[in-house]
């Protein structure tokens, strides 16, 4: 049963392009999680989201970025425009739909942008 | 945004000795996840607590879901230089809600 996956694990990107970052959950898994991480501090909430619906967007910045999770495929974490602030490690985390199991949520490996 | 406290922030200790942290909320939770994140990884999940005064261990890892549903605490008996890391405390009150995190908690083994 593979983990979370998270692609790519590094992208480095000028000021002004764009970055995707992609996650794909656990197997039955259909709430995804994104999160922000500078070096040396902690875990800073983004979206969460499940399939085709964004429950909670309160830590996202409300210009340049976006995520979806579409009914097929990955979800995404879309940054516009990025500037060198937006480099970070970004984590996905997945857990599984309430009734389904116990509650719980795992994380992926990261994706670590740098812009340069 | 909410934020859970944890605590100690950092900690040195020596090979063999053991451990306690502990981390709090202004509110109750149902859920209580315990992480640990190696540099340049993602976090991993330890223990998983769902019930007010559950204790639950994995290895030398133990960990207790607060009888007030606002606290948990983590202890790591006879440490050894791989439990290097940060460890992280997260929860949460139902499926309707994300995780909260707590900022953290920097363990140093010395040999």
């Amino acid at each position: 049963n593979a983990g979370v996956m998270q692609n790519p694990r590094h992208l480095v990107r000028r000021r002004g392009q764009e970055a995707r970052l992609r996650c794909s959950p656990m197997k039955g898994h259909s709430h995804v999680y994104w999160y922000r991480q500078l070096p040396e501090e902690g875990l800073k909430f983004m979206v969460y989201l499940q399939k085709e619906n964004i429950i909670d967007e309160s830590g996202m910045p409300k210009e340049r970025f976006s995520a979806e999770f579409p009914k097929e495929g990955p979800s995404i974490l879309r940054i516009q425009q990025v500037v060198r602030g937006d480099s970070a490690a970004y984590f996905c985390a997945s857990s599984p739909p309430s009734g389904t199991g116990l509650d719980t949520q795992y994380f992926g490996p990261g994706t670590r942008l740098t812009v340069l | 945004g909410q934020q859970l406290n944890q605590s100690p922030q950092s900690m040195f200790i020596q090979e063999g000795e053991d451990v306690s942290m502990n981390c709090t909320s202004s509110s109750i939770f149902n859920t209580w996840l315990w992480y640990k994140q190696e540099p340049g990884e993602g976090p991993v999940l330890l223990i998983a607590l769902y019930k007010a005064g559950e204790l639950t261990s994995n290895g030398r890892l133990t960990a207790q879901f607060g009888i007030t549903r606002k606290d948990s605490f983590l202890n790591i008996s006879a440490s050894i230089p791989s439990d290097v890391g940060i460890y992280f405390c997260a929860g949460r009150y139902n499926y309707g809600q994300n995780f909260v995190f707590g900022p953290g908690t920097r363990l140093s083994v010395l040999p």
